[in-house]
């Protein structure tokens, strides 16, 4: 089980360009989640998703974020018209059943995004 | 709104010292308590995780207890050795909620 697997590692954009942020769930796993990590501040909760239906986007910015998560293929965390204060680590995490209550929390390793 | 604490920030240590680290949430109502290891520009490795009807769990060096109606969690790490040198992390899922609501982390360096 190759575990959730996100890319890019590392993501340079300018501003006002677009951002791009894949997760691959593991294996068997339907339930995506997204967090952000700013320097020095914890893990915050953006959007939980499962296979074509975004559950709770509570987290996320009302402008320029998006995520998704299709029948085929990996989830994906879009930013628009990126700004300096989207630089963030983005991490993705995975379970097997609704929520991770009672499950462990797997996440990837993350994506970096840096804007400059 | 669950608040979760962990003190302190940063803790240096020798090595072979037992390391404590503290995190504290501010709503007792949880479903399970997760601890994570975080290195430096990696991801997230899970340690532990305790539900709500647990008082502790342990693995290998690690022990981690639980005391839900004081909301606290305490980790604790045996004999530490520098490559336990990492952010730990702490996390809870409120009851009626399913996303984990994480500290702000300690970070742990143990010299050699």
């Amino acid at each position: 089980n190759a575990g959730v697997m996100q890319n890019p590692r590392h993501l340079v954009r300018r501003r006002g360009q677009e951002a791009r942020l894949r997760c691959s769930p593991m294996k068997g796993h339907s339930h995506v989640y997204w967090y952000r990590q700013l320097p020095e501040e914890g893990l915050k909760f953006m959007v939980y998703l499962q296979k074509e239906n975004i559950i709770d986007e509570s987290g996320m910015p009302k402008e320029r974020f998006s995520a998704e998560f299709p029948k085929e293929g990996p989830s994906i965390l879009r930013i628009q018209q990126v700004v300096r204060g989207d630089s963030a680590a983005y991490f993705c995490a995975s379970s097997e059943i609704q929520g991770t209550r009672n499950t462990e929390a797997f996440f990837g390793q993350g994506t970096r995004l840096t804007v400059v | 709104k669950q608040e979760v604490t962990q003190i302190p920030a940063a803790l240096s240590v020798p090595e072979g010292e037992n390391l404590v680290l503290n995190c504290s949430f501010t709503d007792s109502a949880i479903y399970n308590l997760q601890w994570f290891r975080q290195d430096p520009g990696k991801g997230l490795t899970s340690l532990l995780l305790i539900q709500s009807s647990q008082r502790e769990q342990t693995s290998g060096r690690l022990n981690a207890s639980l005391d839900k109606s004081s909301g606290r969690s305490t980790l604790y790490i045996a004999a530490s050795q520098p490559g336990d040198s990492a952010t730990y992390l702490c996390a809870v899922i409120p009851f009626n909620d399913y996303k984990l609501s994480f500290g702000a982390g300690t970070t742990v360096t143990v010299r050699a």
